[in-house]
């Protein structure tokens, strides 16, 4: 059965970067695009970056340009979210989520979210 | 970029009852819509995709229609499980964009 587990998410002080990771199981990841998504504490879902299934192709929210790189690992299943000179702001629940080819590319798994805080 | 505006933001509602969820975007994204449920603490659940079809297992309760800037997620006889929040989302562009949210709770 197809999951996603996000790892990477703690407590980090303002300017510092950090790494999450996405773990997928039971599908073939290299045939998937796969997207970040946050959510603030109490507020609703934003969109944070895209990447194609074969890595060739990026896409970013335009609040995060310049400060975040998705990449992914085919050969390792893993996809990645690099985030440098960390806000409070984004303090948030991180998801990852796969874009699925039988619908429509809307997001059909999510992990369960690692929590980040950034706070002195 | 793409914005959705969901409304309302909030409907108190009773078991049984139905209720009816608008999103509208503000340029035509033709039927690229999606809906997802979200209950506290968990990860969304993909409800509905290219505007009213039924993703696999979600119940047929559940329902959407609209094109180009107008949409609706109507959820027919309201059940315990259905109170959650409800988003709306836009895959027309590549930048991706998600709808405010309409929390459902019960009357």
């Amino acid at each position: 059965q197809a999951q996603l587990v996000e790892s990477g998410g703690g407590v980090v002080q303002p300017g510092k970067s950090l790494r999450l990771s996405c773990a997928a199981s039971g599908f073939t990841f290299s045939r998937f695009g796969m997207h970040w998504v946050r959510q603030a504490p109490g507020k609703g879902l934003e969109w944070v970056a895209n990447i194609w299934y074969d890595g060739s192709n990026k896409y970013y929210a335009d609040s995060f340009k310049g400060r975040i790189t998705v990449s992914r690992d085919n050969s390792k299943n893993t996809l990645f979210l690099q985030m440098n000179s960390l806000r409070a702001e984004d303090t948030a629940v991180y998801f990852c989520a796969r874009e699925g080819t039988d619908t429509d590319d809307a997001f059909d798994i999510w992990g369960q979210g690692t929590l980040v805080t950034v706070a002195s | 970029d793409i914005q959705l505006t969901q409304s309302p933001s909030f409907l108190s509602a009773s078991v049984g009852d139905r209720v009816m969820i608008t999103c509208r975007a503000s340029q035509g994204i033709s039927s690229d819509l999606a809906w997802y449920q979200q209950k506290p603490g968990k990860a969304p659940k993909l409800l509905i995709y290219a505007a009213s079809t039924l993703q696999s297992g979600v119940s047929s309760r559940f329902s959407g229609r609209g094109s180009g800037t107008e949409f609706t997620l109507t959820i027919s006889g309201l059940q315990p499980e259905d109170f959650a929040t409800y988003y709306c989302q836009q895959l027309n562009t590549y930048l991706w964009t998600f709808g405010q949210g309409t929390k459902v709770e019960i009357k």
